[in-house]
C-alpha cells in the first residue's frame, strides 16, 4: 500500500509569484483534502476534492485553487503569493466518507515567502 | 465554543505517569471527532475516529472518550513512555475538518 506523498518538500518563493504543490493520494483513496498549518496553529482546511470536483472549501481566497486528476492525485495552486502564505501545506487522502474514516496525511510541503 | 479548542497547550510528564488532555468543540450539529498523533518530522497519524455520544475507543495504552451533548472529548495515555512524545491533534466536522492547535506532550525518561 503506497502512502500519501507530497512534493516538493520545501519551497522558497517571493511575494507575487505563483506556486503549485502536488499530492499523490494513498492507493484506494478517492478524496483529497488540503490544509494550511501556520506556526503555532492547527491545520486549517483549504478545500477538498472528490472525484475531480471541489467538495467543500474553507475560508481561503480564490487565489487558492486546486485540481484533482483521474488517478486521484491533486494539486494546490496559489497565485499572487503573500508573506502570510508562509506555512506548512498538508495533503490528506481518505475514502469518500471523510467524517467517518481517518485521513492519511503526507509529510507536507514547507513554503517560505520572502 | 465556535471552534475546536485543546488544552493544555503543552504538557511535560515523567515516564510512567498517566496523563489526559481535552478537546472542546461545538455541541450542535455533531458530525465526527478525530484524534491524530503528530511526531516531529513525521506526518500526522490517525488514532481514533469517534462518531457516537458515549463512544470509548482504546488502542494499547491510549484511550479516548466522547461527549457530544456537552462538546468535549478526552484523550488518556496510561503509563506514558518517551515514544509517546508528540503533538496530539483533535479535529471536528464533516468534509471540512476543523483542527485544534494541539497538545504538545513531552515524556521525560
Amino acid at each position: 500500500e503506497t502512502g500519501v506523498t507530497q512534493s516538493p518538500t520545501h519551497l522558497i518563493k517571493t511575494r507575487g509569484q505563483q506556486v503549485t504543490l502536488r499530492c499523490s493520494s494513498q492507493s484506494g483513496h478517492n478524496t483529497v483534502s488540503w490544509y494550511q498549518q501556520a506556526l503555532g496553529q492547527g491545520p486549517q482546511f483549504i478545500f477538498q476534492y472528490y472525484r475531480e470536483e471541489e467538495n467543500g472549501r474553507g475560508n481561503f481566497p480564490p487565489r487558492f485553487s486546486g485540481l484533482q486528476f483521474p488517478n486521484y492525485s491533486s494539486e494546490l495552486n496559489v497565485n499572487a503569493l503573500e508573506l502570510d502564505d508562509s506555512a506548512l501545506y498538508l495533503c490528506a487522502s481518505s475514502g469518500n466518507d471523510t467524517q467517518n474514516q481517518p485521513q492519511h496525511f503526507g509529510d507536507g510541503t514547507r513554503l517560505s515567502i520572502l | 465554543i465556535l471552534n475546536v479548542e485543546q488544552s493544555p497547550q503543552s504538557l511535560h510528564v515523567q515516564e510512567g505517569d498517566s496523563t489526559n488532555f481535552t478537546c472542546s468543540f461545538p455541541s450542535s450539529n455533531f458530525y465526527a471527532l478525530h484524534w491524530y498523533r503528530w511526531e516531529t518530522a513525521k506526518s500526522p497519524e490517525a488514532l481514533f475516529v469517534m462518531t457516537l455520544n458515549g463512544d470509548e475507543k482504546k488502542k494499547g495504552r491510549i484511550s479516548a472518550t466522547l461527549n457530544t451533548k456537552e462538546g468535549y472529548s478526552y484523550l488518556y495515555i496510561k503509563g506514558s513512555q518517551p515514544e509517546d512524545s508528540a503533538t496530539y491533534l483533535c479535529a471536528y466536522g464533516g468534509n471540512d475538518m476543523r483542527f485544534g492547535a494541539g497538545t504538545r506532550l513531552t515524556v521525560k525518561p
